[in-house]
């Protein structure tokens, strides 16, 4: 199953665009990414998941390059409720589909 | 629709004795799955349930771990006896199909159960 490596920790300021790089340099063919979000004492919450190019829904894009060994979490407009650690997983079959959850990316939204 | 259920939200208990979770998931939920997650890490996979049987267990310490999960619906964990090295937030999640299954695959999280072993 491919390792994911994220940075450990980024800041931000309200209203500006906060992109999070996730490599997977052994992604597999069938594998997929997935982004989950994670406040304290509260349990993962799922934010996207994509195979390849560009997914967008109502919280975040998600941006995969052709080769898939990296993808890019995108959260316009980030405030204050958006500091939370963010995880990368790339979803896998190895005997039936998993995941591996990183340590995540801690993003803390300044005023 | 009603989230994951989790109880109790924290125990405390000592080194060597014996604890267990309660995991209620989403209705009409077939996978359900325990994490551990240490303070500071990411969540590790424990054991993973497709209606009442284990799909993957390969990362629980069966020497003192057990789940199960009867009838397919509600599900417990057990630890005995407990270690220091247990003291971990314990999560509970579920999906409505198997991961890779297709888009309904996503995984949804109850709040957790704080473990302080001491």
């Amino acid at each position: 199953l491919a390792k994911t490596t994220q940075p450990i920790s980024m800041d931000s300021y309200e209203g500006q665009e906060v992109n999070i790089t996730c490599s997977h340099n052994n992604i597999a063919t069938n594998d997929y990414i997935t982004w989950y979000q994670q406040f304290p004492s509260q349990g993962p919450r799922f934010i996207i998941q994509g195979y390849k190019t560009k997914v967008t829904n109502e919280v975040a894009s998600l941006f995969i390059p052709a080769d898939r060994k990296s993808s890019t979490l995108s959260l316009p407009r980030v405030s204050l409720s958006d500091t939370a650690v963010y995880y990368c997983l790339v979803v896998g079959n190895t005997g039936g589909f998993k995941t591996i959850f990183g340590a995540g990316t801690r993003l803390f939204v300044k005023a | 629709e009603a989230g994951v259920a989790q109880s109790p939200r924290y125990k405390i208990i000592e080194k060597r004795q014996s604890v267990a979770f309660w995991c209620n998931p989403i209705s009409g939920h077939a996978t359900l799955y325990w994490y551990q997650q240490i303070l500071g890490q990411g969540p590790k996979l424990l054991i993973q349930f497709q209606n009442n049987g284990v799909v993957d267990d390969s990362q629980l310490p069966k020497d003192r771990f057990s789940a199960e999960r009867l009838k397919g619906v509600d599900s417990t964990l057990k630890i005995q006896p407990a270690k220091l090295e247990d003291s971990a937030v314990y999560l509970c999640a579920s999906s409505l199909v198997p991961l890779g299954a297709g888009g309904t695959d996503t995984q949804y999280f109850g709040p957790g159960t704080r473990l302080t072993v001491l």
